[in-house]
């Protein structure tokens, strides 16, 4: 059982269009964060949020939207995609105590 | 707010040699001390944390990390690289909470020689 589900792995996209990227995570944490990596591998927060609350965001353009059904999932929603959102987008979870953050295997999204 | 510096973007060994992968850190709270791999077109993976209690920690795949508080310093090490470490490894901080941002590092690039 995979512990941090992202969907899809990859998504090709054109320039204007609106995508969105799917993350699960079993694990029964409460809080789940977006990261993005760009191409010189910086990895960078993004949003972060607990039991569905938004706690942080990290001035992200406001065409990325992320929503929380539920505490289980956060998907994150990108509209009029642009170049410079080519990266590599990366889900994870953690829980109080420093257990550890556990990341999704990643979505790389190329706009073309 | 915490920053993570990691000097080396990238290093070069031999195989069957040590290395030591550094990282610095800066904070006005306590913190916990990760480093994370990265092969290539892979997702991030945990090898090693430092909560608390001892400073010398050990993880997954023969590394190792100390934890130095004079000198806000979180060092990987390995004493005998394999070609199958050529990776990217990042060290990473975040408040004692567990819950707040994890910040990285830049990232080191280990590339492992025949």
């Amino acid at each position: 059982d995979t512990a941090v589900s992202q969907t899809p792995k990859y998504l090709v996209t054109q320039m204007g269009n609106d995508k969105s990227i799917k993350c699960e995570q079993n694990l029964g944490h409460d809080t789940m964060y977006w990261y993005k990596q760009d191409s010189k591998k910086f990895l960078k927060i993004m949003f972060s949020y607990n039991n569905k609350e938004l706690i942080i965001n990290e001035t992200v353009p406001n065409r990325f939207s992320p929503k929380s059904p539920d505490k289980a999932h956060l998907n994150l929603h990108i509209n009029s995609l642009e170049l410079g959102d080519s990266a590599v987008y990366f889900c994870a979870s953690s829980r109080p105590g420093g257990g550890g953050y556990t990341f999704g295997s990643g979505t790389r999204l190329t706009v073309v | 707010a915490q920053s993570v510096t990691q000097l080396d973007s990238q290093v070069p060994v031999f195989e069957e040699a040590p290395v030591e992968l550094r990282c610095n850190y800066s904070s006005s709270v306590s913190v916990y001390l990760f480093w994370y791999v990265q092969y290539p077109n892979q997702g991030l993976q945990l090898l090693l944390k430092y909560l608390s209690g001892s400073t010398l920690v050990k993880g997954i795949n023969g590394f190792e990390a100390e934890f130095n508080k004079s000198q806000t310093s979180f060092h990987l090490r390995k004493p005998s690289v394999h070609i199958s470490d050529t990776a990217e490894y990042f060290c990473a901080v975040s408040s004692d909470r567990g819950t707040d941002k994890l910040i990285f590092g830049t990232g080191t690039r280990l590339q492992v020689f025949p």
